[in-house]
């Protein structure tokens, strides 16, 4: 079966263009999650949604970052006025079961680059 | 809080031989414990869990870790290294959750 699909794989923006990272998770997986992963960093946890609704988004770096579920199935993390800060790889994971602490399944992430 | 300290950032095997990958962790209470891999340019792979059922814990691809209360580590082996194992590991507990190790990169050596 097809597993945690992430587009665009690579993203090039200019300092303070706004971005849009797309997440398909596994078919039925209940938890969705986002996290950040820096240059030889392990992934940062940044959001956490179960079904559409959207229980912990205290890993957002500022007000900037935004994330939504609207109809339980595919993300969008949403990045507003870009700086260099924000280039990271960003993956997305889910989980069949409700909860924070499941083993999740993983997709292949976006790799953010800011100019 | 919990958390986890992975204790070697690089390791480098040659191809047959064992790897140990060592992992720490800080709990108020025996946690889950979790062990993943990351190839370059990939999401991240789950090797093995621990939710302590029994404290030797065999994962994918040969790998298999060892839950040590006494010594707060849970060590990730393989007895012989394949070229294909060179990746990223993570080591990881859910408090609250997922709280990722800094990662150990191994190097595979012909």
């Amino acid at each position: 079966g097809a597993g945690v699909s992430q587009s665009p794989r690579y993203k090039v923006a200019k300092r303070g263009q706004d971005v849009a990272l797309r997440c398909d998770p596994i078919s039925g997986h209940v938890s969705l999650f986002w996290y950040q992963q820096a240059l030889g960093q392990g992934p940062e946890f940044l959001t956490y949604f179960q079904n559409e609704a959207q229980l912990d988004k205290s890993g957002l770096p500022s007000d900037r970052f935004f994330a939504e579920r609207p109809e339980g199935s595919v993300s969008t993390l949403k990045i507003q006025r870009t700086q260099q800060e924000d280039s990271a790889v960003y993956l997305c994971a889910s989980s069949l079961l409700r909860g924070l602490g499941q083993p999740q399944h993983f997709g292949d992430g976006t790799r953010l680059s800011i100019l | 809080a919990q958390s986890v300290t992975q204790l070697d950032s690089h390791v480098s095997v040659s191809e047959g031989t064992p790897v140990l990958l060592r992992c720490n962790y800080s709990s108020s209470y025996s946690p889950s414990l979790f062990w993943y891999v990351q190839h370059p340019n990939k999401g991240l792979q789950l090797l093995l869990k621990y939710t302590s059922a029994a404290t030797l814990v065999k994962g994918i691809n040969g790998f298999e870790a060892e839950f040590k209360k006494s010594e707060t580590s849970f060590h990730l082996t393989k007895p012989s290294a394949h070229m294909s194992d060179a990746a990223e590991y993570f080591c990881v507990v859910p408090g609250g959750k997922l709280i990722f190790g800094q990662g150990t990169e191994l190097s595979v050596k012909p």
